[in-house]
C-alpha cells in the first residue's frame, strides 16, 4: 500500500464548477499536509497547507482534513482553465522535515 | 530573490558517464532534498540533508551520492549513469517550523 494515494485522473470539470481532489495517507503519525500545484514541465508550487482537522480556506481554495479517516482533500471553487495542472498531495510526519508525495491528480478545466 | 537554483536544466548522458547536479539555496534553510520524478511514480526522495554536514538516504538512493558542501549547496552525483536514471530531478529546501518546501526548477536528465 502506497503511503500517500491519489487518483491519477484526469479529473475534468467545466469552467466555473467546483473541482474536488482527494488524498488518503497511511501513517497515523502524520501531522502536516500540503497541496502543491505543478504545471506541465514546471516545478511544484505550494498552494495550501493544513495541520488541524476541519476546513481551511484561502481564496478559491479550501483544504479539508479528517485525521480519523486519514483523508485530506482540496476543493477549488469557480475553476478556471488556468487551474489545469497536476495537484500533488504531500504528508509530513511528526518531528521530520521530510515530505511523502502522492503521484498527483491531473485536473483539466474546460471552457 | 533566487530561492533554489539548479544547474544544469537539461543534460544528456551516455550510459556509464558520470555527472554532478548542482543545487544552491539563498534562504538560509537548514534542510535540503533531492527528488526524482517519473511518470506515474510521483516525487521520490533520493537523499536529504537535515543540516550542514549531514546526509541521509531516502527512498531510492542506489546509484547516487550526495555532498552537502555548505549550508547553501547540496549536490547530487551519478557515478555511472544508467538508462533507469532518466528522470526529472528536483532539489528542494525547507526550514523546520516553516511550511513546506521550496523547489528548484528541475533538471531533465536523459541517459542513452
Amino acid at each position: 500500500q502506497k503511503e500517500v494515494e491519489q487518483n491519477s485522473g484526469p479529473l475534468s470539470v467545466p469552467e466555473g464548477a467546483i473541482a474536488s481532489l482527494n488524498c488518503t495517507y497511511s501513517d497515523r503519525g502524520s501531522q502536516s499536509f500540503f497541496w502543491y500545484r505543478q504545471y506541465s514541465g514546471k516545478s511544484p508550487e505550494l498552494i495550501m497547507f493544513i495541520y488541524s482537522n476541519g476546513d481551511k480556506e484561502d481564496g478559491r481554495f479550501t483544504a479539508q482534513l479528517n485525521k480519523a479517516s486519514q483523508y485530506v482533500s482540496l476543493l477549488i471553487r469557480d475553476s478556471q482553465p488556468s487551474d489545469s495542472a497536476t495537484y500533488l498531495c504531500a504528508v509530513q510526519s511528526y518531528n521530520t522535515d521530510k515530505l511523502i508525495f502522492g503521484t498527483g491528480t491531473r485536473l483539466q478545466v474546460f471552457p | 530573490n533566487a530561492g533554489v537554483t539548479q544547474t544544469p536544466k537539461f543534460q544528456v548522458l551516455k550510459t556509464g558517464q558520470s555527472m554532478t547536479l548542482q543545487c544552491a539555496q539563498d534562504m538560509n534553510h537548514n534542510s535540503m532534498y533531492w527528488y526524482r520524478q517519473d511518470p506515474g511514480m510521483g516525487l521520490r526522495l533520493i537523499y536529504y540533508s537535515a543540516s550542514e554536514g549531514t546526509t541521509d538516504k531516502g527512498e531510492v538512493p542506489n546509484g547516487y551520492n550526495v555532498s552537502r558542501l555548505n549550508k547553501r549547496e547540496f549536490s547530487l552525483r551519478l557515478e555511472s549513469a544508467a538508462p533507469s536514471q532518466t528522470s526529472v530531478y528536483f532539489c528542494a529546501s525547507s526550514e523546520q517550523g516553516e511550511n513546506g518546501y521550496t523547489f528548484g526548477s528541475g533538471t531533465r536528465l536523459t541517459v542513452v
